[in-house]
């Protein structure tokens, strides 16, 4: 059974960091896309960061371009989002997720991110 | 503002048939066939119930699926069951490296 299980979440202030790390099982998690996708307390649902399966190609969305950066660790089947100078409209949940062939094909739980001062 | 329009609810009563729209552009549901449809619980993650335009993953069942024509993708539920009131969302590749989505459409079974 696939599972991927998020952490890190929490109620950070304007201007701060924070890092989010999804733990994967189940599945190959060194052949695979992973992403990073951010809810919204108004439900819009938006891909902020995306990386490829050895961690040489990373992508992100225009408005996370410069303050978030996606990693992963494949021995120890790990998905990181190092998150800095955090908006409020940076706030929502984040979602790990496989993505194949443009599809986000499992996802973990999510873990709220809080920015407020 | 979503990069995929959604029309923000649908419903319909339990046994009837309900169609999502989503528009998209040339550029992304135009150009592509890599349109996929999400339905999510309250407090649930999002789960992938077609893809590829018209593809039901294992499990999802055939009352639901989905069409694309033009710019436009639609997703139609047949058999209303009180368990598909849920927000669907649809998300299309758009030529970069990540995925777009609509603004997602609540549906509530009557």
């Amino acid at each position: 059974e696939v599972q991927l299980v998020e952490s890190g979440g929490a109620l950070v202030q304007p201007g701060g960091s924070l890092r989010l790390s999804c733990v994967a099982s189940g599945f190959s998690f060194s052949t695979n896309f992973m992403s990073w996708v951010r809810q919204t307390p108004g439900g819009g649902l938006e891909c902020v960061a995306k990386i490829n399966p050895d961690g040489s190609g990373k992508y992100y969305v225009d408005s996370t371009r410069g303050r978030f950066t996606i990693s992963r660790d494949n021995a120890k089947s790990s998905l990181y989002l190092q998150m800095t100078d955090l908006r409020a409209d940076d706030t929502g949940v984040y979602y790990c997720a496989t993505e194949i062939w443009w599809r986000l094909d499992s996802w973990g739980q999510g873990a709220l991110v809080t920015v407020s001062s | 503002q979503s990069a995929l329009t959604q029309p923000p609810s649908a419903s319909g009563s339990p046994g009837q048939s309900v169609t999502i729209s989503c528009a998209g552009t040339s550029s992304d549901i135009g150009a592509y066939d890599y349109v996929s449809w999400y339905q999510q619980h309250p407090g649930k993650a999002p789960k992938v119930i077609i893809y590829e335009v018209n593809k039901r993953p294992s499990g999802v069942p055939d009352r639901f699926s989905a069409s694309k024509s033009g710019n436009t993708a639609s997703l139609s539920v047949s058999g209303l069951q009180v368990e598909d009131e849920a927000d669907y969302y649809c998300s299309s590749h758009e030529g970069g490296s990540t995925l777009i989505f609509g603004g997602g459409t609540k549906l509530t079974v009557l």
